[in-house]
């Protein structure tokens, strides 16, 4: 069973429009999500995080918006440049008892491309 | 090193061989994770090591899978008796403290079971 769910593969937007990523978990256990960004032949890289205790982080061009009544974030990009275009992941980690916090669990990622 | 550091980056073998794949986490990192892609999912993890503690081996799949950590350092994640199954890239991570916070990936390893 998926956990961690992006329902989108892929999506496609315009250079300096909105690009916004979806997430939908099912485990209301998850109190910390954060987002990936991954290019071909590298590693995930970090890219934002929030707690459950917030409904928004903003980090530049970056906002995470969390919905913990719908188990529901989503990633805003404003504006978009091409160089954002990668795979996003979402990911979550469970409050753990006996600190097995640092479990992330993934979802399968979501492909955008930002075209010029 | 400056990032965390994996080798081989593909690896090609045939069903039934023994597999050694090897990271090098970032200098000072006391924890060290394994993950792995298989083809259109998402990341999931395999092993934990945190300073001198027991791993954590819930997600290895089978016991055909292991793990260690020498030194508190390198880290080998063997697979014994590859499977097709078993392809997939194999993502090491560390973080200056355990938690979910301050991963550093590396590029991973490709591998491919023929």
């Amino acid at each position: 069973d998926q956990q961690v769910k992006q329902n989108s593969p892929s999506l496609s937007v315009q250079e300096g429009r909105i690009s916004i990523l979806n997430c939908d978990y099912t485990n209301s256990m998850f109190d910390y999500f954060l987002w990936y960004k991954k290019y071909p032949a590298e590693g995930p890289t970090f890219l934002i995080s929030i707690s459950s205790i917030k409904d928004k982080n903003e980090d530049g061009r970056f906002t995470v918006f969390l919905n913990k009544s719908a188990k529901h974030l989503s990633l805003h990009i404003v504006p978009s440049q091409p160089g954002d275009s990668a795979v996003y992941f979402c990911a979550a980690s469970e409050r753990g008892s006996g600190g097995s916090n640092y479990k992330l669990t993934f979802g399968k990622g979501t492909l955008l491309t930002v075209n010029p | 090193g400056a990032g965390v550091s994996q080798s081989p980056s593909n690896k090609v073998t045939e069903k039934g061989k023994d597999v050694e794949l090897r990271c090098d986490p970032i200098s000072g990192h006391t924890a060290l994770y394994w993950y792995r892609q298989s083809l259109g999912q998402g990341l999931e993890f395999l092993i934990y090591f945190q300073g001198n503690s027991a791993p954590d081996k819930s997600g290895l799949p089978s016991d055909r899978f292991s793990a260690e950590r020498t030194g508190g350092s390198v880290s080998t994640l063997t697979i014994q008796r590859t499977q097709q199954e078993d392809s997939a890239v194999y993502l090491c991570a560390s973080s200056l403290v355990s938690g979910r916070y301050g991963y550093t990936f590396g590029s991973g390893t490709r591998l491919t079971v023929v």
